[in-house]
């Protein structure tokens, strides 16, 4: 078993919508998760962290499901510009450095 | 601004030359990483460093090298270049606190090795 999984997509969105997709990992030690965001060509940039009790950041709303291995990350009226592939992080998740990425997923939103 | 440069942005090579990446950073991190980033295979780890002359083995360390002589800068060595290491290159730099830890991420680098 992968350590973070993530539905690669892509997940095509129409303009305003709302669209959630999750992030497994398998080590139940992890401490940290975070999602970051990379648009195409470019590098990654944090997006948020995601705390224990949810957190929400404008349009954006991230979970972390303990007991089902999860984290999530919802995103309300959509825009054009939220359009970019969503990376995962887990740290505590077992890599080398302590960090672990998930292979991302890319999203599309549609006008 | 604040933040990890990284240079060259874009490299050719043939097969068998060497080539250094460099990565700077001005965030007094303690950490550095080399990551590489291929089409469906998303980030791999390199090779990484917790400080000033320590160096660590990533994920995909294999045919390349690194030193971290000074805090700020993180290099990557290629010593013999391979086609299989045509990727896109990404450093970053970690800011850790005790309730946070924040990855800032260089440009990239492009690398084509024919």
């Amino acid at each position: 078993r992968k350590e973070v999984e993530q539905d690669p997509g892509p997940f095509n969105v129409p303009e305003g919508a709302t669209v959630a997709f999750n992030c497994t990992y398998s080590n139940s030690a992890s401490q940290s998760f975070f999602w970051y965001r990379q648009d195409c060509r470019k590098e990654p940039k944090l997006l948020m962290s995601v705390y224990s009790s949810g957190n929400e950041d404008g349009r954006f709303t991230a979970q972390l499901n303990r007991a089902s291995q999860y984290i999530s990350l919802l995103i309300r009226d959509s825009k054009l510009s939220d359009s970019a592939t969503y990376l995962c992080v887990v740290k505590g998740g077992g890599g080398a450095d302590g960090l672990t990425f998930g292979k991302g997923t890319h999203l599309i939103i549609q006008p | 601004n604040a933040g990890v440069t990284q240079t060259p942005k874009f490299r050719v090579l043939k097969t068998g030359q060497s080539m250094t990446l460099l990565c700077a950073q001005d965030m007094n991190h303690e950490y550095m990483y080399w990551y590489r980033q291929d089409p469906g295979m998303g980030l791999r780890l390199i090779h990484y460093s917790v400080g000033e002359g320590t160096t660590a083995k990533g994920e995909v360390p294999d045919g390349y090298n690194v030193s971290r002589l000074k805090k700020q800068n993180f290099l990557l060595g290629l010593e013999s270049a391979a086609p299989s290491q045509t990727s896109v290159y990404f450093c970053a730099s970690e800011g850790r606190t005790y309730l946070s830890t924040v990855l800032t991420f260089g440009a990239g680098s492009r690398l084509t090795v024919l």
